[in-house]
């Protein structure tokens, strides 16, 4: 079983408001993340949590804010965001992040739309 | 800079042919490489991975890698409509830097029937 599920599928917000995503996995992989894509643009990494701790922020504005409640969850809480930030919003996970053999399996994504 | 260079196509074969999509990277310490999947609208779906040289074959899929030549190649036989979609090449990990992933712009297929 390689799921990664994601809510909401949807989300239009206005540019004052508050909301989160949130990504859940449970093949017990100790790694997760967080992408942008834009349309036919690559996924662009955003964070990774390794072990639930904070590994890497490709310096991404304070807007986002990632959390990882427990191995199995994570959640990108978003605020003031601007209309450029418009894009799908990707999770992934994989087994770990510290062997050189690792494969990072996507959630089906959140579309969002900043108004 | 490391950078993975893809053709961004559209790459187009008629039904039952080989497609066959190239990916080459910059970073020769490199040691994971994917191929990734993405229908239209869609979230890319791992297809393939390969680390070390030479082939590895899955059902239809081959995936080819040459790291003296820091290449690595995706064919795809008897090609269906279905396998119409966006490939994308993703190369990692790199020292220090976890599961950092680089992707390459993506190659679009499309198989005509």
């Amino acid at each position: 079983d390689t799921e990664v599920t994601q809510t909401p599928k949807h989300l239009v917000m206005g540019m004052t408001n508050k909301k989160s995503l949130k990504c859940e996995q449970h093949m017990g992989h100790r790694a997760m993340y967080w992408y942008k894509q834009k349309a036919k643009k690559p996924p662009e990494l955003m964070f990774v949590y390794s072990y639930e701790k904070l590994s890497i922020n490709e310096s991404v504005p304070s807007r986002f804010s990632p959390e990882c409640p427990n191995s199995s969850l994570l959640n990108l809480h978003l605020h003031a965001l601007q209309p450029e930030d418009s894009a799908l919003y990707l999770c992934a996970s994989s087994q770990d992040d510290r062997t050189s053999s690792y494969e990072q399996y996507f959630g089906p994504g959140t579309r969002l739309t900043v108004t | 800079q490391k950078e993975v260079e893809q053709n961004s196509g559209p790459l187009s074969v008629p039904e039952g042919a080989i497609a066959s999509l190239n990916c080459t990277y910059s970073d020769r310490v490199s040691q994971s490489f994917f191929w990734y999947r993405q229908y239209s609208g869609k979230s890319p779906e791992l297809i393939m991975s390969i680390y070390s040289n030479g082939d590895k074959e899955d059902g239809r899929f081959t995936a080819q890698l040459n790291k003296a030549s820091q290449y690595v190649s995706l064919l795809i036989r008897d090609s269906q409509p279905s396998d119409s979609a966006t490939y994308l090449c993703a190369v990692g990990p790199f020292y220090n830097q976890g599961g950092k992933l680089i992707f390459g712009q993506g190659t679009e297929l499309s198989v005509k029937p």
